[in-house]
């Protein structure tokens, strides 16, 4: 199956807080995992990847929570700011080269 | 270092007109992938182009679209009789190869109305 399954759709979060988005996979095949950021009128922006044999990466407040037997993964975001409001993708490569995105989830931090 | 570029960043065309959409990727990418964006949704794949070749296709409808990536020059993305179910954002991507490297850059997209 070349579907990633992404929620929530949309987050509130207060300024402070920790932002969660998951995703899920079926194909096995997939090597990589990245995630992007995309705010209104613009392209997608990389965030943050990791590969699938390594179960967290961090990047200042943002971190990649890997969950291979459960073939999931999630992005943290610690310490969320108006700034991070924007709609995140997940992202599966497969062996091809292509990626599979989420259907996305827009972030709002209130202040 | 310039990122990758794209052109125009909105195009409107009427129905059964031609589309054509440019991508340059980023210095020293030989690699370049297209992905299109309704309204609402999530980036779909398109295409995957390598110098002269068509890598993968079939993200690409059957009728009417068609890329090509030139041994010189940008990418095209070209849309034959635009239709309005073809109004979407279309972003291009550039990486350095696909083993070893596997970050894809995107572009800021064309944003394509069809009256």
């Amino acid at each position: 199956q070349q579907q990633v399954k992404q929620s929530p759709q949309s987050l509130i979060v207060q300024k402070g807080g920790i932002s969660i988005i998951n995703c899920a996979y079926e194909n096995t095949a997939f090597d990589y995992f990245p995630w992007y950021q995309q705010f209104p009128g613009k392209g997608p922006a990389l965030l943050i990847a990791i590969r699938p044999d390594v179960s967290e990466k961090k990047e200042g407040r943002f971190t990649i929570s890997f969950n291979k037997s459960a073939k999931q993964f999630s992005l943290h975001i610690m310490d969320s700011q108006p700034g991070d409001s924007a709609t995140y993708f997940c992202a599966a490569r497969n062996q091809g080269g292509k990626l599979i995105f989420g259907q996305g989830t827009e972030l709002s931090v209130k202040p | 270092n310039a990122g990758v570029m794209q052109n125009p960043r909105h195009l409107v065309r009427r129905r059964g007109q031609e589309a054509r959409l440019r991508c340059s990727p980023m210095k020293g990418h030989s690699h370049v992938y297209w992905y299109r964006q309704l309204p609402e949704e999530g980036l779909k794949f398109m295409v995957y182009l390598q110098k002269e070749n068509i890598i993968d296709e079939s993200g690409m409808p059957k009728e009417r679209f068609s890329a090509e990536f030139p041994k010189e020059g940008p990418s095209i993305l070209r849309i034959q009789q635009v239709v309005r179910g073809d109004s979407a954002a279309y972003f291009c991507a550039s990486s350095p190869r696909t083993s070893g490297s596997y970050e894809q850059f995107f572009g800021p997209g064309t944003r394509l109305t069809v009256l």
